[in-house]
């Protein structure tokens, strides 16, 4: 069974631009959560996604958004870059909504560099 | 804001020494924790989600304890070896998200 799934890798970026990741969970998830990490910061919770519906959002601002699709798949998108948007940004997948006592899997993250 | 805990942020263990770290987090509204192990270049990895007080949950060699009433849990390791290098989180959650702490690097020296 494929694991979570992450594109891309890496990502160089200006500021000011905007930038869009992917993330396709495990077959058959259907919740996706999407986090940032920053040196120093431990994991901060962005938003989860369910049936396509946003669920809960952390203390991001409006720059931060994303969506997801009918098959799972999430999107999350960032606009009007900043040099603090520079992070590893992970997703994690898991069956059911919310993340209360379920594991999360978490793919291998998108690091995003802001020049 | 929830406050999660960890500490040590870091220990250095030496092979077949046993060790253990505490992760610290809010009473009152819990829901679950959990714990990652996260090793240099892979993706989190889950370990144990505990919901009740009083859990003990055991994975090889690593096991974990659950006290909801004092808001702590503690991670054991027996027997370190140099693949139990890695930085552990924990992770509190309401249901809603999970709020992680900043995790405890373990470096086993061989």
């Amino acid at each position: 069974k494929a694991g979570v799934t992450q594109t891309p890798r890496y990502l160089i970026k200006t500021r000011g631009q905007q930038v869009t990741l992917s993330c396709s969970p495990i077959s058959g998830h259907r919740s996706v959560s999407w986090y940032q990490q920053t040196p120093g910061q431990g994991l901060q919770f962005l938003f989860e996604y369910f049936s396509e519906t946003q669920r809960n959002k952390g203390n991001f601002p409006g720059r931060f958004s994303g969506r997801q699709f009918s098959n799972s798949r999430s999107e999350m998108n960032v606009s009007t870059l900043e040099l603090g948007d520079s992070a590893l940004y992970l997703c994690a997948s898991s069956p059911g909504q919310g993340v209360g006592n379920q594991p999360q899997h978490f793919g291998d993250g998108t690091r995003l560099s802001i020049l | 804001i929830l406050n999660v805990e960890q500490s040590p942020q870091s220990l250095h263990v030496q092979e077949g020494d046993s060790t253990n770290f505490t992760c610290s987090f809010p009473s009152s509204n819990f829901y679950a924790l959990h714990w990652y192990r996260w090793e240099t270049a892979k993706s989190p990895e889950a370990l144990f989600v505990m919901t009740l007080n009083g859990d003990e949950k055991k994975k090889g060699r690593i096991s974990a304890t659950l006290n909801t009433k004092e808001g702590y849990s503690y991670l054991y390791i027996k027997g370190s070896q140099p693949e139990d290098s890695a930085t552990y989180l924990c992770a509190f959650t309401n249901d809603y998200k999970l709020s992680f702490g900043a995790g405890t690097t373990v470096t086993v020296r061989a």
